[in-house]
């Protein structure tokens, strides 16, 4: 059973750099692509990254996407860190059965 | 730019069916491109998802909930709907329908509607 796992939350101050992993629970993280979304209180999640290291449209360059395939993990990184960055954050990818998310990582930036 | 806006009760009894529908403004579910799809998240919790549809009807539904999830399509409203069997206090959740870019490529999520908070409670 495909899963992906997230730490529960991190921290850090503003301007500078957060790294939010997404470990896959068995084969290659690298097989199937990984997504991430944001997800402030009281609203739907946007995406923020697709394709593992692709942003949408009007997402700023602050916000990156990696696999590292010896940790079968994927992960985002933040760097120059504003307030309103705080949020929750989660991974996604897919099997041959269905879509998939982790567990999500709640960001503060304090 | 495509928009979705799901409707429908906020209150379902336990043991009756859930029904909740998706209205998408913006651009046609007819045009073939994408699946259409229905996410859940319990309170305080991660996302689940549920299944989608594509223009033509046909699904494909998560395993661990496909024996009682239903989901439909209305092209000629823009729509597509959810409906899930004999529901207990542990489908409480606020419920979402995005757009499935799994259709052409990959499979993500872009955009999502605003989302709806369904309780189960007698």
């Amino acid at each position: 059973n495909f899963m992906l796992t997230q730490p529960h939350s991190v921290s850090e101050s503003p301007g500078k750099t957060v790294t939010i992993s997404c470990t896959g629970s068995s084969g290659s993280i690298a097989s199937y692509y990984v997504q991430w979304y944001q997800q402030r209180p009281g609203s739907a999640p946007t995406p923020v990254i697709y394709e593992d290291n692709q942003r949408p449209s009007g997402v700023p360059d602050r916000f990156s996407g990696s696999i590292d395939s010896s940790s079968n993990s994927a992960s985002l990184t933040i760097s120059g860190l504003r307030t309103e960055d705080e949020a929750d954050y989660y991974c996604q990818s897919y099997d041959s059965t269905k879509r998939v998310f982790g567990g999500g990582t709640k960001l503060t930036v304090l | 730019q495509v928009q979705l806006q799901e409707s429908g009760p906020g209150l379902v009894k336990p043991s009756q069916t859930l029904s909740l529908t998706c209205t998408v403004s913006g651009g046609s579910i007819s045009s073939g491109d994408y699946y259409w799809s229905w996410i859940r998240q319990h309170p305080g919790k991660g996302l689940e998802w549920i299944g989608y549809i594509d223009y033509s009807g046909s699904t494909y539904y998560n395993p661990s909930l496909k024996s009682r999830v239903s989901i439909s399509v209305d092209t000629s409203k823009n729509q597509f709907s959810l409906q899930l069997s004999y529901v207990t206090a542990a489908d409480t959740a606020v419920y979402y329908c995005a757009r499935d870019l799994g259709a052409t490529g990959v499979p993500w999520f872009d955009p999502w509607g605003q989302g709806t908070l369904v309780t189960v409670s007698s």
